[in-house]
């Protein structure tokens, strides 16, 4: 069964501080990876999206990893602002019935405290 | 913003009533998507439309009825919902089914009192 799982489900950090968010994945056959940024009332932005042949990509501060090998990809946030203070979402695209189709994990809720 | 917009932001509705969500998209996409998205859940597939026309049904209640009658408006017909619907409800389009980003709207916050 095609899953995304993604830990921890929420987590509290003060501002300036580095965090790093989990994705583990069982998505066969894997098209790409994305991380998804969804502020409260919102809906997700994408903030990267890597292939099978990539294992890095930044956005300003945000970098993300993707070891295919093991199905795992991280997120990395350095010197957290408030206004990072969100939902990541780690979806995953699968080529499914002739088309692309995405795998959503469940998030993790961010909160940056001053 | 995304270029994909959604009305009403916010809905309160009995549960014997009628009314519809609007999605419309200004980037010159093919393929519009429904999602629900409940608390600590991951985002649920409801539809997809590809060139106006329904894809995807991922087995969703009759209750939700979409629409779309052109490939930049789609619509969630709601009629007899259940408190277990309320949701927020999340519409996106991309260049062609799969192909491509998904644009998220900013959602509809549905409650069924």
């Amino acid at each position: 069964k095609n899953q995304v799982e993604q830990s921890p489900q929420s987590l509290i950090i003060l501002e300036g501080k580095n965090c790093t968010l989990q994705c583990n994945y069982t998505v066969s056959p894997f098209s790409n990876l994305r991380w998804y940024k969804q502020d409260t009332g919102r809906g997700p932005v994408s903030l990267t999206i890597m292939t099978f042949s990539e294992n890095t990509k930044s956005n300003g501060r945000y970098t993300a990893t993707l070891d295919a090998d093991t199905k795992q990809s991280s997120l990395h946030i350095t010197a957290s602002q408030l206004s990072d203070s969100a939902s990541y979402i780690c979806v995953v695209t699968s080529f499914s019935g002739g088309y692309n189709k995405l795998i959503f994990g469940a998030g993790t809720r961010l909160a940056v405290h001053p | 913003e995304t270029g994909v917009t959604q009305t009403p932001r916010h809905l309160v509705m009995g549960m014997t009533n009628k009314k519809s969500l609007k999605c419309e998209q200004h980037l010159g996409h093919n393929a519009m998507y429904w999602y629900k998205q409940s608390a600590k859940k991951p985002l649920e597939l409801m539809f997809v439309y590809n060139f106006k026309e329904q894809t995807e049904n991922n087995s969703v209640p009759s209750r939700f009825s979409p629409e779309c009658p052109n490939s930049s408006h789609l619509f969630l017909h709601l009629h007899t919902l259940q408190p277990e619907d309320s949701a927020l409800y999340l519409c996106a389009s991309s260049q062609g089914q799969g192909a491509g980003e998904q644009y998220f709207g900013p959602g509809t916050r549905l409650t069924v009192t």
